[in-house]
């Protein structure tokens, strides 16, 4: 089927930690990818994208590689703050006019 | 910065009232969304337009209705709230071919 997968959170780091948010997708053919950020009360923020294989998207630190081999498109950040405590979500998109998000992940970064 | 805005941001009424979210983007986008979200984050897709006078259903069921009269506006109607849509409301747009979703800041609807 045509789905989005990640990890379940919450996610809790120290500041300076190594972040990774896993995300896999299926897919009939080759989606754009995103990863969003969601701060509490907000609506969602585009993070950052990807548009075909192996193609990196990168914004505020964070980066996610689009791999077609594994159909994933994980995101990772080197040092993570307390201001990045946030949820974040994984998508794809899916024919001409929709959007697939996966569930979502929260991280919660300590001082 | 995206040119989507939703009104009103916060809404509490009580049951058996009519209510309308709106939602204006000034991006021109064709493309417009509604998504439900619950408390446990997941976004539920309500309804979405192609384009002007077009509408369709999400893959969530939901009462509410929307109409797509200009490309700028889409309203979302709940023609008598309940407890039960209880939710965030998102509303968002995008434009030709691949590009990415943009996201108004949403409304928080309590019904009581």
């Amino acid at each position: 089927g045509n789905s989005v997968t990640q990890m379940e959170g919450p996610v809790t780091l120290s500041e300076e930690a190594f972040l990774t948010i896993n995300c896999t997708y299926t897919a009939t053919g080759y989606p754009s990818l995103f990863w969003y950020v969601q701060y509490p009360g907000e609506g969602l923020q585009l993070l950052l994208k990807a548009t075909k294989a192996d193609d990196k998207g990168s914004n505020k630190g964070f980066e996610a590689t689009y791999r077609k081999e594994t159909t994933s498109f994980h995101l990772e950040k080197g040092s993570v703050q307390v201001s990045d405590s946030a949820v974040y979500f994984c998508a794809r998109t899916s024919g001409t006019y929709k959007y697939i998000f996966g569930t979502g992940t929260r991280l919660k970064v300590l001082a | 910065e995206a040119d989507i805005y939703q009104t009103p941001r916060y809404l509490v009424i009580g049951t058996g009232k009519k209510i309308t979210l709106e939602c204006s983007q000034t991006m021109g986008h064709d493309k417009m969304y509604w998504y439900q979200q619950d408390p446990g984050m997941e976004l539920h897709l309500i309804h979405y337009s192609y384009g002007v006078n077009s509408t369709e259903k999400g893959d969530l069921s939901s009462e509410s209705t929307v109409s797509r009269i200009r490309t700028e506006h889409f309203p979302l109607t709940l023609e008598s709230a309940r407890p039960s849509h209880t939710s965030q409301y998102l509303c968002a747009s995008s434009g030709q071919g691949w590009t990415e979703a943009f996201f108004g800041q949403g409304t928080r609807l309590t019904v009581v």
